[in-house]
């Protein structure tokens, strides 16, 4: 069965970091681009970032630019999203996501709050 | 970047009815449209990916069509458990974009 479970969504203060984990198992990790999705509570979905199977490429919305990094870790079947600079209107969901062309798998979220 | 226009943002249909949702990419994404159907306080789940194949698992009564640039998701004849919201992504185009969602209300 596939599964992938995110964890460290919690409330930080603007300005804060915070570091988003997803394990993923019962597919070939490896040969999967990953993904992390968005999604305000209420609202739509928005594409955050995407790293290539072997982690040499990676790709970000322009609103996470300079602020965000999505890594990998295939021996651990592990995808990480580093989120620094965080401001108010990055509180959402946020979704880890297998896949490419399509993007087929999805985690439950962890829910991330920037708030004073 | 690729803007996806979903039409309706919303639509209420009975048991039984044939319901059909449209998205329309700003420039052409070949066959890299996908459709995910949402419920409540879960993830999203792919129903139907390259604009008309379905993902393993999903009822029949899905299907997508189109090309170029206008695409669609039809449901055949809507179950109560159709209810749910409804986005097409395309990930032809950094940075994949998704539809603004239609949500789908059984009568």
């Amino acid at each position: 069965e596939v599964q992938l479970v995110e964890s460290g969504g919690a409330l930080v203060q603007p300005g804060g970091s915070l570091r988003l984990s997803c394990v993923a198992s019962g597919f070939t990790f490896s040969s999967e681009w990953m993904n992390w999705v968005r999604q305000v509570p209420g609202e739509g979905l928005e594409w955050v970032a995407y790293i290539k199977q072997d982690g040499s490429e990676q790709y970000y919305v322009d609103s996470a630019k300079g602020r965000f990094s999505i890594s990998r870790d295939n021996a651990k079947n592990s995808l990480v999203l580093q989120m620094n600079s965080l401001r108010v209107e990055d509180t959402a969901i946020y979704y880890c996501a297998s896949g490419l062309q399509p993007v087929w798998g999805w985690g439950q979220g962890t829910l991330v709050t920037v708030s004073s | 970047a690729v803007q996806m226009t979903q039409s309706p943002s919303s639509l209420s249909a009975s048991v039984g009815d044939r319901v059909t949702i449209t998205c329309r990419a700003s420039q052409g994404i070949r066959y890299d449209l996908g459709w995910y159907q949402q419920k409540p306080g879960k993830a999203p789940k792919l129903l139907i990916y390259a604009v008309s194949s379905l993902q393993r698992g999903v009822p029949s009564r899905f299907s997508g069509s189109g090309s170029g640039t206008d695409f669609s998701l039809t449901i055949k004849s809507v179950q109560p458990e159709d209810s749910a919201t409804y986005y097409c992504l395309q990930d032809h185009n950094y940075p994949p974009t998704f539809g603004l969602g239609t949500k789908l209300e059984i009568k």
